[in-house]
């Protein structure tokens, strides 16, 4: 399996309701990405996870809760979201280098959000 | 702190002929990676081509080549023989080969069509 999976494609969601984006890799990286896309913008990273443990945080909104439960997943759990959160989310994994530096990262197909 | 810098926000290529996308960057850093990812209309981010800093010999990827010139800081992508298909968005992008939680700084994205 060479390929960053998510679910689902696409996600429409009320400011009160509670809902999860999937991110699924077997390609053995040991390190996950959480981005942000809003239209013709480069993506903004949110999260980092390194051999599982939450590395980086960009000081996002704790609306988004981030979650790895094992080396292959990556959850992202949604709580009460604004309507300026819609946006492409974009999943990435790395494969190591040796340590905990990694080599490029390759994205999954996104999941589009809507919030009403 | 890196910054990536792509000036061209448009531009357009006849199909089968080639064009070059431009892209500066600025690090005090000695030991990186730099990239092009290419984003298509079905937005599945996707790499093009990677560059290693201690390597002088440009990167070639079928009909994809840089120009990575270091002192200038500077990582242009070439595309010989345009097609469609290569109708998409296309960010450069550098990473800190040194250290944990590599993280990726884009450029802003160039969009690119291919007339037929």
């Amino acid at each position: 399996d060479t390929e960053v999976t998510q679910t689902p494609k696409h996600l429409v969601m009320g400011m009160t309701n509670k809902k999860s984006l999937k991110c699924e890799q077997h390609m053995g990286h040991r390190a996950m990405y959480w981005y942000k896309q809003k239209a013709k913008k480069p993506p903004e990273l949110m999260f980092v996870y390194s051999y599982e443990k939450l590395s980086i945080n960009e000081s996002v909104p704790s609306r988004f809760s981030p979650e790895c439960p094992n080396s292959s997943l990556l959850n992202l759990h949604l709580h009460a979201l604004q309507p300026e959160d819609s946006a492409l989310y974009l999943c990435a994994s790395s494969p190591p280098a040796g340590g905990t530096t990694y080599n490029e990262q390759f994205f999954g197909p996104g999941t589009r959000l809507t919030v009403l | 702190a890196q910054t990536v810098t792509q000036s061209q926000p448009e531009m357009s290529v006849q199909e089968a002929e080639t064009v070059t996308l431009s892209c500066t960057y600025d690090t005090s850093e000695n030991n990186y990676y730099l990239f092009w990812y290419k984003q298509p209309p079905s937005r599945q981010m996707i790499l093009v081509i990677r560059q290693e800093a201690y390597k002088q010999q440009n990167a070639t990827e079928n009909r994809f080549s840089v120009n990575f010139q270091k002192a200038a800081k500077s990582f242009s992508l070439k595309i010989s023989d345009s097609q469609l298909g290569d109708t998409a968005m296309y960010f450069c992008a550098f990473m800190k080969r040194s250290g944990a939680n590599s993280k990726l700084t884009f450029g802003k994205g160039i969009t690119l069509s291919v007339r037929p």
